[in-house]
């Protein structure tokens, strides 16, 4: 069935340095990859998002690529903070379905050390 | 801003208690969602709604019933509490025009004993 990959299941970077966190997905009528940030004892909130009409996409120190080819995304967040520490997870859509049904990717556990 | 309220944040119940999750959206977005949290597995979707009414079964729908009688509530039953359903559970709205963005609300930890 479909289902989105996500690793590393954990990272740790120094404060400033870069992190990167890679996504594949199965269903090629995937259109929608959003990413998530989720804090300590709160509901995940979307940090960026991308469509399958564009390769990428930056914001302030957040970029998220994709590569339909090879059906993978990522996502790079550079001069890493002690604030980005978080569970992040990746997502896809099922098909190009517009009811929003996404498929969550297993999440990965950012540290970032000061 | 839209608020996704659900309003137990935790929760311990007895195995075989009927457990009801509550949600409000104060946005009248016309999806809805239950999604399961667990460590190393994700979320996965239990229910969904499109409309009041309406639902449709997600990925894991054994074992959990919803209800949506009006556009702002979407509210999670299960039947008869298993401790293998002790879980975060975080409700989600979408708004029903183009633009697939989901709000999720603060999650609710289900413990059964």
């Amino acid at each position: 069935g479909e289902n989105v990959e996500q690793h590393p299941s954990t990272l740790s970077v120094q404060e400033g340095d870069s992190a990167v966190i890679k996504c594949t997905y199965s269903d090629s009528a995937s259109n929608y990859f959003p990413w998530y940030k989720q804090e300590l004892g709160k509901g995940p909130q979307l940090i960026i998002d991308i469509r399958s009409n564009v390769g990428e996409k930056k914001d302030q120190r957040i970029a998220v690529t994709l590569n339909k080819t090879a059906k993978h995304f990522s996502l790079h967040i550079t001069e890493t903070q002690p604030e980005d520490s978080a569970v992040y997870f990746c997502a896809a859509t099922r098909g190009s379905s517009n009811t929003g049904k996404l498929i969550f990717g297993q999440g990965t556990t950012l540290q970032v050390k000061p | 801003d839209v608020k996704v309220t659900q309003s137990s944040r935790y929760l311990v119940k007895r195995t075989g208690e009927k457990v009801f999750l509550e949600c409000v959206q104060d946005m009248d977005h016309e999806n809805m969602f239950w999604y399961r949290q667990d460590p190393g597995l994700g979320l996965r979707l239990i229910y969904f709604s499109y409309d009041v009414k309406m639902k449709e079964k997600g990925d894991i729908p054994e074992g959990y019933g919803v209800s949506r009688e009006k556009k702002e509530r979407f509210s999670l039953i299960l039947e008869s509490a298993s401790t293998n359903q002790t879980s975060m559970y975080l409700c989600a709205t979408r708004p029903g025009q183009p633009g697939n963005t989901i709000y999720f609300g603060e999650g609710s930890w289900l413990t059964v004993v």
